[in-house]
């Protein structure tokens, strides 16, 4: 069965620091698709990324960015130079291309980020 | 209006009560699911509809009832819930015009729902 473990349960920073959010997955499909996701106070599950299990190449977006390492089941996502406004919730999922198999979530990690 | 819109936005309901959530989708999608999500537990998938038929449903309680009209509005009836049943209930949808549920689900903004 697969499964996501964020093993941070709450980061605080100061702002402008940098930041990383670890995920770790397990599944034993070959081809998935990772997810990050950003959830505010206000409650809604904002998209942030997908990666297919083909394509280990880092992506950066901004001050975001991913590193995605199979070798280690890893997904993690670091926050450059941190802002206010990126406190929130960060979840990271995994889902299965093999067939109508549920979104499995981490528990989530909380990042606080102080100005 | 884009995205994915719920309403109410929060609801106070006793345990006698009768309610509905409901959920709206302007992304032309197929596919539409409700997920529950408690404090301090991960996020917990409810049910699933793919092209108005339901695929999923994860033992939830029959207190728990859903309706998909059609693919882009989403029903969520309540009734005699309990006050464990508090939680923020999210609703999504994702493209799948394969049907194979594979696309990036999008998510609205919830309903906080208090069972008093």
């Amino acid at each position: 069965a697969q499964k996501v473990t964020q093993a941070q349960t709450e980061i605080s920073v100061v702002e402008k620091e940098d930041v990383t959010l670890d995920c770790v997955y397990e599944t034993r499909d070959t081809t998935y698709y990772l997810f990050w996701y950003k959830q505010p106070p206000s409650g809604e599950l904002v998209f942030l990324i997908r990666r297919n299990s083909f394509d280990e190449q880092n992506e950066i977006s901004g001050r975001y960015s991913w590193n995605f390492q199979k070798s280690t089941s890893s997904f993690n996502f670091t926050i450059t130079a941190s802002q206010v406004v990126d406190s929130a919730v960060y979840f990271c999922a995994l889902l299965l291309n093999s067939g109508n198999t549920p979104l499995v979530f981490g528990k989530g990690t909380r990042l606080s980020v102080i100005a | 209006e884009t995205g994915v819109t719920q309403t109410p936005r929060h609801l106070v309901m006793g345990m006698t009560n009768k309610k509905s959530l409901k959920c709206e989708q302007h992304l032309g999608h197929n596919a539409m699911y409700w997920y529950k999500q408690s404090a301090k537990k991960p996020l917990e998938l409810m049910f699933v509809y793919n092209f108005k038929e339901q695929t999923e449903n994860n033992s939830v309680p029959s207190r728990f009832s859903p309706e998909c009209p059609n693919s882009s509005h989403l029903f969520l009836h309540l009734h005699t819930l309990q006050p464990e049943d508090s939680a923020l209930y999210l609703c999504a949808s994702s493209h799948d015009r394969s049907g194979g549920l594979t696309d990036t689900q999008y998510f609205g903004p919830g309903t906080r729902l208090t069972v008093l």
